[in-house]
């Protein structure tokens, strides 16, 4: 299976702020890289797809980089509504992994 | 409004049995493959079956055992997970989820999530 390692496991920052979490997959997953956001009691919602798509309805503050092994999620001005956990996953091979997720809190 | 729905969890006992099904509406059910997702309370997301569009291919995640096994009923519209022999680390809130592509069972990542079924297993 393919580990999927994120960084960091909590990150506090403010309004405003601009942050950067990181996924680091075991092995090359190519561009096979989706972001998800969870906010408390809901599904998971697609953020990024191929490691650097937006998905069609999400803000374009969210953005996503990287190939191979290194990847990150980038929030260029955090919004109220952006405080959840953020989930990284691989779809470059069965079986789908997942990172160990980024809560996003408050400052 | 495309979307998919869950049901069938509830509390069982160990080495019981129980069959989740996930009615999608809204779209095509037949064009898309399907996953199960699932997460243990307060935990992280882990992935646990696919199913292609026409049943022909699937994948479960090798720590379940072949206790779990996924199939769809694309006349319905419903995809199922039937989950037996169920164990205490089972509990799990259960979300079945969309391929974002049409037709594609792999490289693909998921678009469309249901609300969940919470299953518990305890004596």
């Amino acid at each position: 299976d393919v580990q999927m390692t994120q960084s960091p496991s909590t990150l506090s920052a403010s309004i405003g702020d601009r942050v950067i979490i990181t996924c680091r997959a075991g092995q090359t997953i190519n561009k096979w890289l989706a972001w998800y956001q969870q906010k408390p009691g809901k599904p998971p919602n697609l953020l990024i797809y191929e490691a650097s798509n937006l998905q069609s309805g999400v803000p374009s503050r969210f953005s996503g980089s990287g190939t191979g092994t290194e990847f990150t999620l980038t929030i260029s001005s955090l919004q109220p509504e952006d405080f959840a956990t953020y989930y990284c996953q691989q779809y470059n091979s069965y079986p789908y992994t997942f990172g160990q997720g980024t809560k996003l809190e408050i400052k | 409004q495309v979307q998919v729905v869950e049901s069938g969890g509830g509390v069982v006992q160990p080495e019981t049995s129980l069959k989740l099904s996930c009615a999608a509406s809204g779209f095509t059910l037949s064009n898309y493959a399907m996953h199960w997702v699932r997460q243990a309370p307060g935990k992280g997301l882990e992935w646990v079956a696919v199913v292609s569009y026409g049943e022909r291919n699937k994948y479960h995640a090798e720590s379940l055992k072949g206790r779990f096994t996924i199939s769809r009923d694309n006349s319905k519209n419903i995809v199922f997970l039937q989950m037996n022999s169920l164990r205490p680390e089972d509990t799990a809130v259960y979300f079945c989820a969309r391929a974002r592509d049409f037709g594609a069972y792999s490289n693909d990542a998921f678009d469309i999530w249901g609300q969940g079924t919470l299953v518990t297993v305890s004596s």
